[in-house]
């Protein structure tokens, strides 16, 4: 148990366009979900949290006006990356624990390509 | 806040030998502590955790941690490396669902 999946995994955009990136719990409900993302041979990176229902938590240098998320339901969490940009392009990382537990369980990630 | 350090950014072994990752942590409160893997273009996968329970746990993979207050450590290790070992590993505490990662080892076994 405990499968996160995300969807696409892979997506070629061009500069200014907006991409939608899903992140679903596939065999539990998700109390909470984290979104990450991930420059090449670096550790993750904490953008936000968020739980369903409410708005999300970002970090610290995260502006949420570029990045979107939103929790609409205990198995589902999207981020929007807004106008794009070059720079946007990296991999990003979903993770979601289940009641009571401290346990990440990750998805397979989405990797961006801003052209 | 919590915090983990993992000594080594890279760990080459032969297959069959030992396998020995590094991680410190730095934690005001009793930690949770965790080891994940992560192979190319992928997710992360748990590997194992330590939760206040035993202070040995053991993983999937073979792969076994230690957790050792004293020395604030929880090195993740494996008697014997297998060529599909290879990967990037991160050590991660939490604390109340802040989950805090190591810089993370790259992995590789030599034939």
């Amino acid at each position: 148990g405990a499968v996160v999946s995300q969807h696409p995994s892979r997506v070629i955009c061009k500069s200014g366009t907006s991409v939608k990136i899903e992140c679903r719990s596939l065999d539990f409900q998700a109390t909470t979900m984290f979104w990450y993302r991930q420059f090449p041979k670096q550790s993750l990176m904490l953008m936000a949290t968020s739980n369903e229902g409410s708005k999300a938590t970002y970090e610290q240098g995260v502006e949420k006006d570029k990045f979107l998320i939103n929790h609409a339901s205990l198995t589902l969490s999207t981020l929007t990356v807004t106008s794009a940009h070059p720079e946007d392009s990296s991999f990003y990382i979903c993770s979601a624990t289940r009641g009571g537990e401290e346990t990440q369980y990750f998805g397979p990630g989405t990797r961006l390509l801003v052209l | 806040a919590q915090s983990v350090t993992q000594l080594g950014s890279h760990v080459s072994v032969s297959e069959g030998a030992l396998v020995l990752l590094r991680c410190n942590y730095s934690s005001s409160v009793p930690p949770y502590l965790f080891w994940y893997v992560q192979y190319p273009n992928q997710g992360l996968q748990l590997l194992l955790k330590y939760t206040s329970a035993a202070t040995l746990v053991k993983g999937i993979n073979g792969f076994e941690a230690e957790f050792k207050k004293s020395e604030t450590s929880f090195h993740l290790t494996k008697p014997s490396a297998h060529m599909s070992d290879a990967a990037e590993y991160f050590c991660a505490v939490t604390d109340n669902n802040d989950m805090r990662f190591g810089a993370g080892t790259r992995l590789t076994v030599k034939p």
